[in-house]
């Protein structure tokens, strides 16, 4: 079964140093990739998505991520977050077999918080 | 931008009560989907609806879960029995064709008491 891991459950940093958040998958065939953002009381909103091309995706409010099919890797980077950047973030992965009706498979989240 | 609704944003509900969570997609959206997110736990799938059919469910998806588009315009998720175990943020998610462009509603906040 694919799963998706986030190795990170909190991390804290302070106002304008640089973020990284891991994600893993373990689908060896193509898959779509997606990060959202869960701000406190506020439903998922995406952030960016991986579907094909370019490895390197840039997304909204300063973040990318980059996508390392050699390490099924698909890591959330932002070079200096703020204290609104506070929120919790999810890695999710679609995969791409034709049985699937797009359901995404999600880790269990990285809490991020920002200390001003 | 268009938006998925959710309604109630939070229900309260007696362990063995039906609860109806319900759902108005993006108009022009053709899949759907619930999602749950249990205290602390990650995101799961439940369902995917496509052409007035499930057209995927999720192990979590028993007998006790059931959804529906009585309208052109309402998607709900009915759960007949609650469990204290049901008590979840449920999340509603259209798309306009299969697993692309998902845009999420804000959730219902089921508590099972």
């Amino acid at each position: 079964a694919q799963s998706v891991s986030q190795h990170n459950h909190h991390v804290i940093l302070s106002e304008a140093a640089s973020l990284e958040l891991g994600c893993n998958y373990s689908y060896g065939g193509t898959v779509n990739l997606f990060w959202y953002v869960q701000y406190p009381g506020q439903h998922l909103q995406l952030l960016l998505k991986y579907f094909s091309g370019d490895p390197l995706v840039k997304g909204i409010k300063g973040f990318e991520a980059e996508f390392i099919k050699s390490k099924f890797s698909f890591n959330l980077r932002k070079p200096s977050v703020q204290w609104s950047d506070t929120a919790e973030y999810f890695c999710a992965v679609r995969s791409r077999y034709g049985g699937s009706q797009g359901n995404l498979i999600f880790g269990k989240g990285t809490k991020l918080s920002v200390k001003p | 931008e268009p938006e998925v609704t959710q309604t109630p944003s939070h229900q309260v509900t007696q362990m063995g009560q039906e609860v109806i969570l319900r759902c108005v997609p993006i108009s022009n959206h053709l899949y759907f989907y619930w999602y749950r997110q249990i205290l602390g736990q990650k995101v799961e799938f439940l369902v995917s609806f496509y052409n007035n059919e499930i057209s995927e469910k999720s192990e979590i998806f028993d007998d006790q879960f059931s959804v529906e588009r009585p309208d052109g315009s309402n998607f709900t998720l009915k759960i007949r029995s609650t469990k204290l175990e049901d008590s979840a943020m449920y999340f509603c998610a259209s798309s306009p064709d299969r697993g692309n462009g998902y845009t999420f509603g804000s959730g219902t906040r089921l508590t099972v008491v």
